[in-house]
């Protein structure tokens, strides 16, 4: 089974920290993803990133940035946290056929 | 128009019926399609995968409509762990997958 693991469930910082949040996949895949998640949006694609060192902006990347330094490992950055990034954090990774595996997500609360 | 769109419920549904729901899709050169079904607080997790007309897998049936772009999921025999929000997925450029906001669906007893 693709297992992926995310650092935290559940994180609350003041505005202005930057934060960290820290995304593993066990299935060596080459293609991961964050999204957030708020009601009545559905998921929108922060960042997503091809290969180590590889990435991509996805709809929503202001305020964000993302770092991959290892295959297995996919980090996203809130360079300076602000209320409006209250959210629900979903890391995912591309397996085959283009299904995505998720991390159990990080609901983020920014004070 | 959305690139994907569900109505978002919630469907009230009692033990035992059978309740279908609609996502349509605005890019027509869509070959594959997703329904994921994520539970309350819970991540997504894959249903099923539509690739020609349709799939069934036990109570759950997924069927793609290419001339009107719509996609369905019907569940029969409802059971109360059903109760979830599905979310219908097409996918889009460069590996990525474009998300609808999902149909919360409640299976009363």
């Amino acid at each position: 089974d693709v297992k992926v693991t995310q650092s935290s469930r559940y994180l609350v910082k003041r505005t202005g920290e930057k934060v960290f949040l820290e995304c593993v996949q066990d299935m060596d895949h080459e293609n991961m993803f964050w999204y957030r998640q708020d009601p009545g949006l559905g998921l929108r694609l922060i960042y997503f990133s091809y290969d180590v060192k590889m990435k991509e902006k996805g709809d929503i990347p202001e305020g964000y940035s993302v770092s991959r330094e290892k295959k297995e490992r996919f980090s996203l950055i809130l360079e300076s946290a602000s209320t409006n990034q209250t959210s629900m954090y979903l890391c995912a990774s591309r397996g085959p056929a283009d299904t995505q595996y998720f991390g159990p997500g990080t609901r983020l609360t920014v004070l | 128009r959305k690139e994907v769109e569900q109505d978002p419920g919630p469907f009230n549904v009692p033990e035992g019926a059978t309740v279908a729901f609609n996502c349509t899709y605005s890019n027509s050169a869509s070959q594959s399609f997703f329904w994921y079904r994520q539970d309350c607080r819970k991540e997504p997790k894959l249903l099923m995968s539509v690739y020609s007309s349709g799939n069934e897998d036990g109570r759950f049936t997924a069927q793609l409509n290419r001339a009107s772009q719509y996609i369905s999921l019907l569940i029969r025999d409802s059971k109360l762990s059903d109760s979830a929000t599905y979310l219908c997925v097409v996918p889009g450029s460069n590996y990525q997958l474009i998300w609808g906001a999902g149909t919360k669906l409640i299976i009363k007893p």
